[in-house]
């Protein structure tokens, strides 16, 4: 059975941490995993990662992808009250979306 | 620009009463469409999907059901509401055949659901 599971569940750290969000994955006939950040509301995507050892980057948040050990890490440098959420892994298998639970981030001022 | 909608934004239904969810999508054309459901603090997880008109695939055995009338519409229903059905449905499309089944998926805003 298809499989995302993220770590840490939850996390609080103070602004100006660096944290490190963890996605591991059984999927058949994986395509894609996707990062996406969740407020209130609906999710925003953040990346899409689909080869190895390649980061991609975005302001203080960069992700890589290990297709190899299966698994993707989110980070987020300094890190500020605006970035607490929910934040959830998705990986894709054809026409797919397998989420992982989320890790829910609090930063505290 | 593609966008996407749903509604309503939030719901109050008593036990055993009917459902309907609409979501809509504009600007793309032949979207595969997805319902999901999240419970306050978990994950999402796919209720049904659709890749065409009339075409469903359902994930999870409920008493819930999904209808795609037209090509950028998707439709989630139930005859009879359970107070396990409360939750926040989540509607989301992502690129069509030509775009690749594996691309990145947008959400609409989300109808929060309570059943009493």
């Amino acid at each position: 059975e298809d499989k995302v599971v993220q770590s840490p569940l939850s996390l609080v750290v103070h602004e100006g941490d660096t944290v490190t969000l963890n996605c591991s994955y059984e999927v058949t006939n994986f395509r894609s995993l996707l990062w996406y950040k969740q407020e209130k509301k609906a999710p925003t995507f953040l990346f899409m990662l689909t080869s190895s050892g390649i980061e991609k980057k975005s302001g203080r948040l960069s992700s890589i992808l290990d297709k190899k050990e299966l698994f993707s890490i989110l980070n987020i440098t300094a890190t500020q009250t605006g970035d607490s959420a929910i934040y959830l892994c998705a990986v894709v298998g054809p026409y797919k979306y397998i989420f992982g639970t989320g890790t829910r981030l609090k930063v505290l001022a | 620009s593609q966008t996407i909608h749903q509604w309503p934004a939030t719901l109050v239904q008593p036990v055993g009463s009917p459902l309907s969810l609409e979501c809509t999508v504009e600007g793309t054309s032949n979207p595969n469409l997805y319902w999901y459901r999240q419970a306050a603090g978990r994950g999402l997880q796919l209720l049904f999907y659709s890749v065409g008109i009339g075409q469903i695939s359902s994930e999870v055995p409920q008493n819930l059901s999904a209808s795609r009338p037209q090509d950028r519409q998707f439709i989630l229903s139930s005859k009879k509401l359970l107070l396990s059905d409360s939750g926040f449905y989540l509607c989301a499309w992502s690129g069509g055949l030509a775009g690749g089944p594996y691309n990145e998926q947008f959400f609409g805003p989300g109808t929060r659901l309570t059943v009493l």
